[in-house]
């Protein structure tokens, strides 16, 4: 089956460490996105990408960094100079040609320590 | 700027009750409009969408949405609620395809 694989689902860090959260798909879709979700606050995004060896912030990008060598993959890292990185992360993808319904993985937890 | 104002940020109800989530957006160009759900601890999935066309929409589990464009909401319903309805639902807008703006989500919570 078709869809968007996130991992780790849990993780749990250390203040001053970097992490690395893991986003799949296999959908065979164009663009990319990342979530950052807290409590009331809805769905915030950090970065997206719309084709591969290209990406742009979004509205929360300081502290993060992301890479897309190939289609397929979008890896989030939450660096140390993400003040707050205690979250719900969300991947997401959707098809160039289409409306622009968002497909999710099943979300990341990180705790900071 | 676009925005999206969900109205209630919980909505308690009993089971085999009706139930209206409220949804008013902001955009001065035109936007496909989406809902989506969210379980404890999961991703978010589709509910139904708006592109175009008939202003009542139909989406997964019962539940529709009524695109009101001259008071600018999407409002969503259900006629008879289970307690299996229990999630937090979103009300988005996607602007030409690729930009999607969320709002802060309203928790639905099904009583017995």
């Amino acid at each position: 089956d078709g869809g968007i694989t996130q991992s780790p689902k849990y993780l749990f860090r250390k203040e001053g460490q970097n992490v690395t959260l893991s986003c799949e798909q296999n959908l065979n879709h164009d663009a990319m996105y990342w979530y950052r979700q807290d409590p009331g606050q809805g769905l915030r995004l950090i970065y997206y990408s719309q084709i591969v060896n290209d990406f742009q912030k979004g509205d929360i990008a300081e502290g993060y960094s992301v890479s897309r060598e190939k289609k397929e993959s979008f890896p989030l890292t939450v660096t140390s100079a993400q003040k707050n990185p205690t979250a719900f992360y969300l991947c997401a993808s959707t098809t160039k040609q289409g409306s622009g319904e968002l497909f999710f993985g099943e979300g990341s937890r990180l705790t900071v320590l | 700027a676009q925005s999206v104002t969900q109205l209630d940020s919980q909505v308690p109800v009993f089971e085999e009750a009706p139930v209206e989530l409220r949804c008013n957006y902001s955009s001065s160009v035109s936007v496909y409009l989406f809902w989506y759900v969210q379980y404890p601890n999961q991703g978010l999935q589709l509910l139904l969408k708006y592109l175009s066309g008939s202003t009542l929409v139909k989406g997964i589990n019962g539940f529709e949405a009524e695109f009101n464009k001259s008071q600018t909401s999407f409002h969503l319903r259900k006629p008879s609620v289970h307690i299996s309805d229990t999630a937090e639902y979103f009300c988005a807008v996607t602007l030409g395809g690729f930009k999607t703006i969320f709002g802060a989500g309203t928790r639905l919570f099904v009583k017995a």
